[in-house]
């Protein structure tokens, strides 16, 4: 079936710097990801739609030069949180939908990683 | 997209079939109805989804109501791991659509 990889799952950074997430699918080519952010008892909040070769778009209230996406390849995309604060610690998630097989699998999701900031 | 109401929470015992619930009255006629769900501090996975007819995988059963107003996730026999955060979401099978608006969802909490 798709898999959605997703690196780092936990990373610890301290306030003012920079990390990256990466987000790839193992098996398919992806022409769409998706990053969504999750606080703690929360749902799913979509960031933004990252798309392969072009500019990614950026929900409403979400600062775009905050938040770099890259999406250069149609197996990649990343997340770059930059000058990181304490307010930025969240659970971020990425998704992709299968080119081939979407009929099945719908849109697969990464296992999230666990931004801290201290 | 079309909104969702789920109820926020529910028990099932381990071994008996789980039913939750979603309302979902706006739903257009080209819009599938996903059920994910999500494990403490892992990503959402894929359950099943459906347009207007049942729907039975290894997984779960979906049943949809004939007006499409409504739908129910069944898992059969649930185990003390089915306890998770049950979302069901509303879109439509677009090429590139994939925003999933992701509601509160169901906290299902399967007991012993």
């Amino acid at each position: 079936g798709a898999v959605v990889s997703q690196h780092p799952s936990r990373v610890i950074c301290k306030s003012g710097t920079s990390v990256k997430i990466e987000c790839r699918s193992l098996d398919f080519q992806a022409t769409t990801m998706f990053w969504y952010r999750q606080f703690p008892k929360q749902s799913l909040m979509l960031m933004a739609t990252s798309n392969e070769g072009s500019k990614a778009t950026y929900e409403q209230g979400v600062e775009k030069d905050k938040f770099l996406i890259n999406h250069a390849s149609l197996t990649l995309s990343t997340l770059t949180v930059t000058s990181a604060h304490p307010e930025d610690s969240s659970f971020y998630i990425c998704s992709a939908r299968n080119k081939v097989s979407g009929k099945s699998y719908g849109y697969t999701f990464g296992s999230g990683t666990r931004l801290t900031v201290v | 997209d079309a909104k969702t109401t789920q109820p926020p929470s529910m028990d099932c015992a381990e071994g008996r079939a789980a039913n939750l619930p979603c309302n979902h009255s706006t739903i257009s006629g080209n819009e599938y109805v996903y059920w994910y769900r999500q494990i403490h501090s892992q990503g959402p996975q894929y359950i099943i989804h459906g347009l207007k007819n049942n729907e039975t995988n290894e997984m779960a059963s979906l049943i949809i109501t004939e007006d499409r107003k409504s739908s129910t996730l069944i898992l059969p026999h649930a185990t003390l791991r089915d306890t998770a955060v049950y979302y069901c979401i509303v879109r439509r099978l677009d090429t590139n659509a994939g925003k999933s608006t992701f509601g509160d969802g169901t906290t299902l909490t399967v007991k012993p």
